[in-house]
């Protein structure tokens, strides 16, 4: 149980495209996903947070114009990254909390499989 | 959340118990400490977390002092497919969800 799928897993594009990357809890509803952020050999930075059915909540630094992110259902989050530059280049990693049915506050954090982008 | 503190790597050898440490001595009383791996270009694994009891389930063992100002994860027979970069995580369960990552212990599984 708790499985968390994204997609694709690496995409490669020019600079100046947008790009959208899915993160499906598929054996749970997922009342909060994550986008977290990880550079070459460095930890995981959290982009931002959002519940399902409200707007994202965004870290510090993190440009929300740039990174949109949509929580429309209990088993799907998006992330786009508009207007790709190579420094954009990343692992991007979801993750969603909610699979013991219990106030989000209180639950595991589940982690996708990671979206490697470059951007060109 | 309280900062934890762990070393940046440690060996083992195949089949042996890997036992690795983390220091977090400003837990608060409402805090869990939690642990994740990350093994190279995936996603980070949950694989165990507790508050004040000792914690076993089929991937390891965590062990937690009566202070709770450190515990130890332990892999209690390691193999070539547990070398990865391992997270403890303290985390406030009535607060923010979000998860703090720092540089975590890189434990290589040595034949």
């Amino acid at each position: 149980g708790a499985v968390v799928s994204q997609h694709p897993s690496r995409v490669i594009c020019k600079s100046g495209t947008s790009v959208k990357i899915e993160c499906r809890s598929l054996d749970f509803q997922a009342t909060t996903m994550f986008w977290y952020r990880q550079f070459p050999k460095k930890s995981l930075m959290l982009m931002a947070t959002s519940n399902e059915g409200s707007k994202a909540t965004y870290e510090q630094g993190v440009e929300k114009d740039k990174f949109l992110i949509n929580h429309a259902s209990l088993t799907l989050s998006t992330l786009t990254v508009t207007s790709a530059h190579p420094e954009d280049s990343s692992f991007y990693i979801c993750s969603a909390s909610g699979a013991s049915g219990r106030a989000s506050g209180t639950d595991t954090q589940y982690f996708g499989p990671g979206t490697r982008l470059t951007v060109l | 959340d309280a900062k934890t503190t762990q070393p940046p790597s440690m060996d083992c050898a195949e089949g042996r118990a890997a036992n690795l440490p983390c220091n977090h001595s400003t837990i608060s009383g409402n805090e869990y400490v939690y642990w994740y791996r990350q093994i190279h270009s995936q996603g980070p694994q949950y694989i165990i977390h507790g508050l004040k009891n000792n914690e076993t389930n089929e991937m390891a063992s965590l062990i937690i002092t009566e202070d709770r100002k450190s515990s130890t994860l332990i892999l209690p027979h390691a193999t070539l497919r547990d070398t990865a970069v391992y997270y403890c995580i303290v985390r406030d369960q009535t607060g923010a969800n979000n998860l703090f990552f720092g540089t975590g212990t890189r434990l290589t599984v040595i034949p």
